[in-house]
């Protein structure tokens, strides 16, 4: 099966970090996203992991563990912008089908000042 | 500018009609995906394509239907059997090849937002 775990909603204080984790379990792992959508608007693309390890692109960082099936977004430096929901989302060979790109059902982030 | 397009933006349903949405991208991806979001919720996978000709059904694939005739189009045709419609349907596409492992980034349209009157 793929499933995807994340929580559903996180509360942090403008300026400081906060860390959002994702849970997995897929067949045939071929990649991990981050994306961020905020309300009524489509998804934009944070980051993307594949092998192990920690992938930092400016306030923003992405880890991955392939073994525990487990990836957190690290967002640095707090601003009201970030306030949105950060989705995650996992590609893998399920049912003899190549490279499916199934979603959690992402965390809502609330950034207060 | 290379980019995925969906039309229409917003489109009204009356029950019993079938409908189908439009989704182009220009930046020769070879697959492309179609998602449904309903509000709160994340994105679930309908249908998708990684190839010309070629599609596979996702994980709520009931009662929608799709087609993959050029490699820039991939239509969603939300269909009278679909017993809720009403949502955000988000397409997205991305360089990915049947057997290669770049998967690349996935490039989303800006949606589709139906309801069904």
């Amino acid at each position: 099966g793929q499933n995807i775990d994340q929580p559903t909603e996180m509360t942090a204080t403008e300026g400081a970090i906060v860390q959002i984790n994702c849970t997995y379990q897929t067949s045939g792992f071929n990649g991990l996203f981050w994306y961020q959508q905020h309300a009524g608007e489509a998804p934009t693309f944070l980051s993307y992991n594949v092998l192990d390890g920690l992938e930092e692109k400016g306030r923003f960082s992405s880890f991955l563990s392939r073994s525990k099936g487990y990836s957190y977004l690290l967002l640095k430096e707090l601003q009201m912008k970030d306030s949105a929901s950060y989705l995650c989302a996992v590609s893998g060979y399920y049912g003899g089908a190549t490279n499916k790109l199934i979603f959690g059902t992402g965390t809502l982030l609330a950034v207060q000042p | 500018d290379g980019g995925i397009t969906q039309s229409p933006k917003y489109l009204f349903r009356k029950e019993g009609q079938n409908v189908t949405l439009s989704c182009e991208q220009n930046l020769n991806h070879d697959a492309m995906y179609w998602y449904r979001q309903d509000p709160g919720q994340g994105l679930r996978l309908i249908y998708y394509s990684q190839i010309v000709n070629d599609f596979q059904k996702g994980d709520i694939a009931e009662g929608y239907s799709v087609s993959r005739e050029k490699k820039e189009s991939f239509p969603l045709t939300v269909t009278s059997a679909q017993k809720n419609p009403t949502a955000f349907y988000l397409c997205a596409s991305r360089r990915q090849g049947v057997n290669s492992r770049d998967t690349g980034e996935l490039f989303f349209g800006e949606g589709s937002r139906l309801t069904v009157l």
